[in-house]
């Protein structure tokens, strides 16, 4: 099974600030890399697919790089509503198994 | 636009089957490029993919569920639903089923609001 590790699993920033999450598979998943939102209380929401793809209606100032077994989530300039847990989940295998990473937890400095 | 809703008992019994349906509205459930998927978050944890099936009924299931777990699917209601089984306190979780699209590298892109389901005598 493929595993999916997140770091930091917290942080805590200002609006305003630039934002990393760092997402790494335990093997090459080449570009099968999605990003999620999930803001306190409600379902998670679809951010990126394939590593660097934007979701519809997702703001620009999110985006996604990464490939192999080493993928990013950069906020560009952090917004109140951006604060929030942030998942990573891979598609690679056949079927896929949707493995979810642990989370890491963006709030406020 | 399509919307999902969880809908079943908020209460399950120790050993007892955990039953959820989730309905499917304002689009088509039988069209392709799509799976319909069942996902749970365990108090204050991370999310965990229980498993999920095509509209004709193909299923993939989590390993580490799989044998307790049944997921189907019925057409003529636009619905699909999840039977877990043999459940124990560590079932515990908030359930979300979400629409899975095969064309967004099987990113879950519309989800359920979610239903808590707390397992106890």
């Amino acid at each position: 099974d493929i595993q999916m590790t997140q770091s930091p699993s917290s942080l805590s920033a200002s609006v305003g600030d630039r934002v990393t999450i760092t997402c790494r598979a335990s093997r090459h998943i080449n570009n099968f890399l999605n990003w999620y939102q999930q803001q306190p209380g409600k379902a998670p929401k679809l951010l990126i697919y394939a590593a660097s793809t934007l979701q519809s209606g997702v703001p620009s100032r999110f985006s996604g790089s990464g490939s192999g077994t080493s993928f990013t989530l950069t906020i560009s300039s952090l917004q109140p509503e951006d604060f929030a847990t942030y998942y990573c989940q891979e598609s690679y295998t056949t079927p896929p198994n949707l493995t979810f990473g642990g989370g890491t937890k963006v709030e406020i400095k | 636009q399509v919307q999902l809703r969880e809908s079943g008992p908020g209460l399950v019994k120790p050993s007892q089957t955990l039953s959820l349906i989730c309905t499917v509205s304002g689009g088509s459930f039988s069209s392709g490029g799509y799976y319909w998927s069942w996902i749970r978050q365990h108090p204050g944890k991370g999310l965990e993919c229980i498993g999920y099936s095509d509209y004709s009924g193909t299923t993939f299931y989590n390993p580490s569920l799989e044998s307790r777990v049944t997921i189907s699917v019925d057409t003529s209601k636009n619905e699909f639903s999840l039977r877990l089984n043999s459940v124990t306190a560590a079932d515990t979780a908030v359930y979300y089923c979400a629409r899975v699209s095969v064309t967004a590298y099987y990113g879950m892109d519309i989800w359920g609001q979610g239903t808590t389901v707390i397992v106890s005598s």
